[in-house]
């Protein structure tokens, strides 16, 4: 199975921010790699796929990168409903998430 | 409207069974594969079972392999998962999620049934 290592575990961070969130696979994904955003008692929202492409109606502060094992997620100016937990998720074989990160207000 | 709505849930005695339901609505339900996801009390996202468009292929997390079925109904838009021997870690919200065009991400997600595993 391949293992998602996700960091940090949690942040806190201002409104304005650069915040970046990594994901290292234990072995190539290429590029088979989803972000999600979850908040308290919700379902989780698909950010991007396929490392970098942004869904439809998704701010255009969200972007990814990366490739083989290690990829980012960067929110260029936290927004104060970016509050949240967001999870990576390798779909190369067999779905596997990262632990997740919680963004927190400093 | 394009949504999935789950059901089933509930409270569980160890050892006990349970069915749940996810009712797709506003998109080509056969044409895409489908998924359980679950999430336990205060931790992160957990891959359960993926069945594919036409119903042929399931696949299985090592940690509900033989206990778990996925099955779907096409003619009724309904996907579905039955769960035997069921045990206190299995206590979690079942999400129930659409594959993407490209690949195994989860493009729609419905709100969740929650599934409590206790004596």
């Amino acid at each position: 199975d391949i293992q998602m290592t996700q960091s940090p575990s949690s942040l806190s961070a201002s409104v304005g921010d650069r915040v970046t969130i990594t994901c290292r696979a234990s072995q190539g994904i290429s590029n088979s790699l989803a972000w999600y955003q979850q908040k308290p008692g919700k379902a989780p929202k698909l950010l991007l796929h396929a490392a970098s492409r942004l869904e439809s109606g998704v701010p255009s502060r969200f972007s990814g990168s990366g490739s083989g094992t290690d990829y980012t997620l960067t929110i260029s100016s936290l927004q104060p409903e970016d509050f949240a937990t967001y999870y990576c998720q390798q779909y190369y074989s067999g779905p596997t998430f990262g632990g997740g990160t919680k963004v927190e207000i400093k | 409207e394009v949504q999935l709505l789950e059901s089933g849930g509930g409270l569980v005695q160890p050892g006990g069974s349970l069915r749940l339901s996810c009712a797709a609505s506003g998109f080509t339900f056969s044409s895409y594969a489908m998924s359980w996801v679950r999430q336990a009390p205060g931790t992160g996202l957990e891959w359960v079972s993926t069945i594919r468009g036409s119903g042929g292929s399931t696949y299985y997390a090592d940690s509900v392999k033989g206990r778990f079925t996925i099955s779907r109904d096409n003619s009724k838009n309904t996907l579905y998962l039955q769960m035997n021997g069921l045990r206190a870690e299995d206590t979690a919200v079942y999400y129930c999620a659409k594959a993407g065009n490209e690949g195994w991400y989860f493009d729609l997600w419905g709100r969740g049934t929650l599934v409590t595993v206790s004596s």
